[in-house]
Parts: C-alpha cells; structure tokens; sequence
C-alpha cells in the first residue's frame, strides 16, 4: 500500500527566503506526482503536475521535482512572500486507471512578514 | 469551465438522519472521487468512477455510506444514518484519463 511522508509537518521562515518542502513516497511505480495548496478553510488548488517520466515542473516561483527511483519530490518556492501561506499537500497517483490519490498530511507553511 | 462545483457547502444535521452531499464534475472529464478530510486521518479516498461506474470503494468506511453517479454530471454521497465521527470535509474531484485532478471547494459536514 503507498504511503507519503511530508517533512516538515510545520514550517515558519521570514520573508523572502527561498525554502524547500519534502515529500517521499514508498511505492516508486507511480504515474504521476501532484503539489496542491490548501488554505484554512478552503479547497485545494493544484500548483504543479509531475508525470512519472519527468523530472521536474516550474510554475512561477515554484518549482517541483520528482526522483521516481528514490521515492522523492521537493517543492521549492522562491523569494517567500506571506501570501504563500498556507497547507501544502503532496499526493501520488499510482494508478494505470483511474485510481484515487495518496496524500501526504501536508506541511503547514507560515511566511513571516 | 466552473470548476468542479459542490453542494451544499456547509451541513450540520442531529445523529442519525440521513445526509446527502452532491458534485458536479468539470464537463468532458471521465473520472470523478470522492475524499474525506479530517484532523487525524487527512485527505483520505472514498470512492472512485470510472466513466459513471464505481470502480473501487473500499475506502467507503461503512455501509451506511453509499455513492451514485446516475449520468457523466451528477453524483451523490450519501450517509444513513450519519453520526458524530461523520463530521468532516467532503471533497469531490474529477479529471480526465488519470490525468491532473481537480477539486471542489468541499462540503463541510458537522454532526451532532
């Protein structure tokens, strides 16, 4: 059964630092890879899509990368900005069909102004 | 596109009535799930279709817990009859060919 990790499960930083958050996965036969946002309250809003044969995705100041065989993505987000505050969630797609996702329990990101 | 739309978006109801969320997937994707989303356990998969059939739902925790799609732009969660450890957020999501998902706002559920 896949299982992800998120560390850290809390994060807080200053302004315009550039940070970075980790997600690992315990099944490396994924299709693909999925950074989401989630703010108090609110749905989630994908941020970044990674395909299994990819190794990384840029949206802006964010940038994801995905080492399959490892079982690993990071997300990097630069020059932090205090509306990057916010839960963000990994999740893995494992599935030929159409399976569910598996998340992680997220990493809560505070950015302090 | 709207997105992938939920109602309602927030339920509170007294242990043991029945409850009934709905989705509306984003027009022309084939797959449709439903989440749960609590405190302790996170985001967690109910139930998956594939095309209007339910694919998997051993995620589903009971059977008071049942899940219809009737048409490519409906479905139904329905809880009978619902009790406290019910209360959560329940999400809907859709997408096209295993591809990105996308998720509604959620529905948040509180029973007393």
């Amino acid at each position: 059964k896949q299982e992800v990790t998120q560390i850290p499960a809390a994060l807080s930083v200053p302004e315009g630092e550039n940070l970075v958050l980790n997600c690992s996965f315990t099944d490396s036969a994924i299709y693909n890879l999925q950074w989401f946002r989630q703010d108090p309250g609110k749905g989630l809003t994908s941020l970044l899509l990674i395909q299994s044969s990819q190794r990384e995705q840029t949206s802006g100041r964010l940038n994801a990368s995905l080492d399959k065989s490892s079982g690993r993505s990071t997300l990097y987000i630069a020059a932090s900005q205090p509306g990057d505050s916010a839960t963000y969630l990994c999740a893995v797609y494992s599935g030929g069909g159409a399976d569910g996702l598996t998340f992680g329990k997220g990493t809560h990101l505070i950015i302090q102004p | 596109d709207a997105g992938v739309i939920q109602s309602p978006r927030h339920e509170v109801t007294e242990m043991g009535q029945e409850v009934t969320l709905r989705c509306k997937p984003i027009s022309g994707h084939n797959s449709l799930f439903w989440y749960r989303q609590t405190m302790m356990r996170g985001l967690e998969l109910l139930i998956y279709f594939n095309n209007n059939v339910p694919i998997d739902d051993s995620g589903m925790p009971e059977d008071r817990f049942s899940a219809k799609m009737p048409n490519a732009s409906f479905s139904t969660l329905k809880i009978q009859p619902s009790e406290p450890r019910d209360s959560a957020v329940y999400f809907c999501a859709s997408s096209l060919l295993g591809r990105e998902q996308f998720f509604g706002p959620g529905t948040r559920l509180t029973v007393l």
